[in-house]
Formats: C-alpha cells, structure tokens, sequence
C-alpha cells in the first residue's frame, strides 16, 4: 500500500482564492510527522509545513496551513489568497518514528494559478 | 552560497557508461539524503549519511548505484554501467534537527540525467 497518496494531478486556482490539496497517509506509527513541499519548475523542493502526529492544533506558516484530520489519516494543505508564485508541484510526505531515516512522498500535485 | 548545491545540472551519458553526481550540503549540516525522481512521480528515496556513522543504502535500486561522503561533507552519488531507466532527476537534501520527526530537509536544485 502507497504510504502517501495524492489523487489530484492537477488543480487550478484563481489568484487571490483559497485551494486545498489533497493527502492521505498510511502508517501503524503512533508517532510521525507530516511535511509539505513546494517544487516549482526550476526543480528545487522548498519546505513549507510540518505537522506532528501529537499536535494538537493545525499546523499554519503565514498563507499556508494544514488541515490535519488524525481519524481519517488526512493532512491537506490549504494555501489562502493565491498569488501566480503559487504554481508549482506540492508533494506531502511522511516520516514514522519506527522507520528512522525514511522519508516517504507522495507523487505530487500540480498547481496553477489563473491572473 | 548557503544553500545546497549540486552539480552538475545536466548530465547526459551513454548507456553503460559510468556517471558521477555531487552533492555539497549546507555547512554544518550532518545529515545528507539522496533522491531520485522519475518524470512525473514522486522522491524515492537512495541512501542516507548521518556524521560517522554507516550509511543506510536501504533505498538504493541496485548493486550499479553507490554512494560516498568525505569528510562529512560533499558526497558523491555513482551509478555504473548506466541503463535507460536511471534517467531521472536526482536530488540531494541536508538536514537539521536530526534525530526527531521534525527534521527539515534542505534540497538541492538537483542533477538531471540522461542515459541515451
């Protein structure tokens, strides 16, 4: 089983609209921690969001924020106000505390944003 | 610079042949990672240094692909005898926060190959 999975390929967006992507996990792992990557086209993957499987409250870093739905292994991120800079490749991965040195990332989702 | 680098940016070869790719982390950074990304899909991951101790090589494909870090710092990815299928982009990443979940990866712009 996929341990990260994205089911949106694509998605567009009107600037200065909100959009969420879409990522659910699969872990036994009482403990993880859950990331957000942004990779735009010049290929550089950027950190923007962690969550921790702990964490009581959602995780937020300026226009981003995670919607962490602990039950249902959910961890979208909602990005507000989109801005043009936003499009780019957003891949959600997973570290588990019993697999040490993994990193596990799903297959990505392609953002547009519409002017 | 202060960030990651790595080099080169493209690489085109002949299958077969033997390929080189380095990684320079961010100083001080004691943790290295290597990916691979396939055209449309998302980072498996190769191999993973952390100061002295031994690699884990868990991630890597096959006995063609190895990798070094000297002096804790640069690293250099090799893959032997190069087939099709390794062309891909191959990122590195440096880490803080070792040892907790909450260990933010630096990545690199990555090295585009290309095995003809």
């Amino acid at each position: 089983a996929q341990k990260i999975t994205q089911t949106q390929p694509g998605m567009f967006v009107q600037e200065k609209e909100a959009v969420t992507l879409d990522c659910t996990y699969d872990t036994s792992d009482q403990s993880y921690g859950l990331f957000w990557y942004k990779q735009p086209s010049s290929g550089e993957m950027i950190f923007l969001i962690y969550q921790g499987s702990y964490d009581e409250q959602n995780a937020t870093e300026g226009r981003y924020s995670l919607n962490f739905q602990k039950a249902r292994k959910s961890a979208n991120l909602v990005i507000s106000a989109s801005q043009l800079g936003d499009s780019a490749m957003y891949f959600c991965a997973m570290r588990e505390v019993n697999t040490g040195n993994q990193f596990y990332f799903g297959t990505g989702t392609s953002l547009t944003v519409i002017p | 610079g202060a960030g990651v680098s790595q080099s080169p940016s493209n690489k085109v070869t002949e299958k077969g042949k033997d390929v080189e790719l380095r990684c320079d982390p961010i100083s001080g950074h004691t943790a290295l990672y290597w990916y691979r990304q396939s055209l449309g899909q998302g980072l498996e991951f190769l191999i993973y240094f952390q100061g002295n101790s031994a690699p884990d090589k868990s991630g890597l494909p096959s006995d063609r692909f190895s990798a070094e870090r000297t002096g804790g710092s640069v690293s250099t990815l090799t893959i032997q005898r190069t087939q099709q299928e390794d062309s891909a982009v191959y990122l590195c990443a440096s880490s803080t926060r070792v040892g907790t979940l909450r260990e933010t990866q630096y990545f690199g712009p990555g090295t585009r190959l290309l095995v003809l």
